[in-house]
């Protein structure tokens, strides 16, 4: 069964510092997603990375994948408060060649900025 | 273009009751999938339906039921209401190749949350 597990599950940051968010899963997997979910919201799809060594940026926010080390980690570059949310990392296992509409998700990394 | 709506947005019912959410997808989206989010589970699959066919289904018990519509729009179902199905339900819907394979990320709606008292 794929599990997927991320860490740190609580981050508090200052404002202007970085940090990195990690993501591993257990399974071979073609596709890795990485969403936003404000409180009391919706997900958001901030990255979708589909092959190793897959690189995206977006804003202060980096993600990449090494499928190898099943691995893939979201980078906060010099936080803002508005980057305050909770992250969360997917996994798209595909059977057959063919996926059916199932994420596996990550516990959520709960990140608060402070000034 | 409209993102993915999900009605109710509150629901409040009683244990042993039944409760059914819509989901209406993205225009020209034909994969609809549906995931329960608690506090303590995180979030979970329930299932996926793609042309009016359930393709896939999470561990969940049988009171958990779903279809989906000639136009793509699902719903899910369930029976016998019990204080542990309090949760966000959400929906997300994906664009389908010809081949059935999806080809893109899964957008969500905003989620119907369920209280079971």
């Amino acid at each position: 069964e794929l599990k997927v597990e991320q860490n740190p599950l609580f981050l508090s940051m200052q404002e202007g510092k970085n940090y990195t968010i990690y993501c591993n899963y257990s399974t071979t997997s073609d596709r890795l997603y990485w969403y936003r979910q404000d409180p009391g919201k919706s997900l958001e799809s901030l990255f979708v990375l589909l092959s190793n060594g897959a690189v995206k940026q977006e804003g202060r926010l980096m993600a990449s994948l090494d499928t190898k080390a099943r691995l893939s980690t979201l980078h906060i570059t010099a936080a803002v408060h508005d980057l305050s949310a909770t992250y969360f990392c997917a996994v798209d296992i595909r059977a057959g060649g063919t996926s059916y509409g199932k994420l596996t998700f990550g516990q959520g990394t709960i990140l608060t900025v402070h000034p | 273009k409209a993102g993915v709506t999900q009605t109710p947005r509150y629901l409040i019912k009683t244990r042993g009751q039944q409760v059914t959410l819509s989901c209406s997808p993205i225009s020209g989206h034909r994969s609809v999938s549906w995931y329960q989010q608690t506090p303590g589970q995180g979030l979970q699959f329930l299932f996926e339906y793609f042309s009016e066919t359930q393709r896939n289904k999470g561990n969940f018990p049988g009171r958990f039921s779903g279809r989906q519509f000639s136009n793509s729009r699902s719903e899910m179902n369930v029976s016998t209401l019990e204080l542990g199905d309090s949760a966000l339900y959400l929906c997300a819907s994906s664009l389908v190749s010809s081949g059935g394979i999806a080809k893109n990320i899964q957008y969500f709606g905003a989620g119907t949350r369920l209280s079971v008292l």
